[in-house]
């Protein structure tokens, strides 16, 4: 079975500012996919970056990436240059190897960019 | 643009009802989802299908059941609702083989439900 945990339930961040999202994952599988999705307020789900099990760099989307440490089941979001309207909740999730069976998500963590 | 429509953003029931929650995706995807998101929860998975008329269960599939009759369409059918399925269900696709991208799942709007 698959587990994420993000620990940072909320944050409260300065605009400007440089955001690390904490999170954590437990799997048995070998391959796997790492997912992180935004959901603003207004409730649709936003992908924004992926980091696959055997892919050795860091992914990077714009102003988002992903610091994957392997060895520490670590995939953390690190959002650059924080702006008002990055405040929403953000989700961890993983999947296997096939992508077939659903993802499991974590709890989130709501972000808050204060001006 | 790729787009998953779901039948309704709000919706109201009595307990007992059946209900059904609908949805449509137009991008020919193979991968279909049904998840369940409640506040401090993060969402949660009832069930999948990868093809037509093939469904597998998720982490939370009880009092819940699917049907995929086209490839387009999968609805999620609450037998008897009850005041525990009052939740936001969100429906998703997605297309194997995409690897850049990790078979990204693609998310409806989402459905209010409130079972009274």
């Amino acid at each position: 079975a698959q587990k994420i945990t993000q620990t940072q339930p909320g944050m409260f961040v300065q605009e400007k500012e440089a955001v690390t999202l904490d999170c954590t994952y437990d799997t048995s599988d070998q391959s796997y996919g790492l997912f992180w999705y935004k959901q603003p307020s207004s409730g649709e789900m936003i992908f924004l970056i992926y980091q696959g099990s055997y892919d050795e760099q860091n992914a990077t989307e714009g102003r988002y990436s992903l610091n994957f440490q392997k060895a520490r089941k670590s995939a953390n979001l690190v959002i650059s240059a924080s702006q008002l309207g990055d405040s929403a909740m953000y989700f961890c999730a993983m999947n296997s190897g096939g992508g077939a069976d659903g993802l499991t998500f974590g709890k989130g963590t709501h972000l808050i960019i204060q001006p | 643009d790729v787009k998953v429509t779901q039948s309704s953003r709000y919706l109201v029931k009595r307990t007992g009802e059946k209900v059904f929650l609908e949805c449509v995706q137009d991008m020919d995807h193979e991968n279909m989802f049904w998840y369940r998101q409640d506040p401090g929860l993060g969402l949660r998975l009832i069930y999948f299908s990868y093809d037509v008329k093939m469904k597998e269960k998720g982490d939370i599939p009880e009092g819940y059941s699917v049907s995929r009759e086209k490839k387009e369409r999968f609805s999620l059918i609450l037998e008897s609702a009850s005041t525990n399925q009052t939740s936001m269900y969100l429906c998703a696709s997605s297309y194997p083989g995409l690897a850049a991208r990790g078979d990204e799942q693609f998310f409806g709007p989402g459905t209010r439900l409130t079972v009274l």
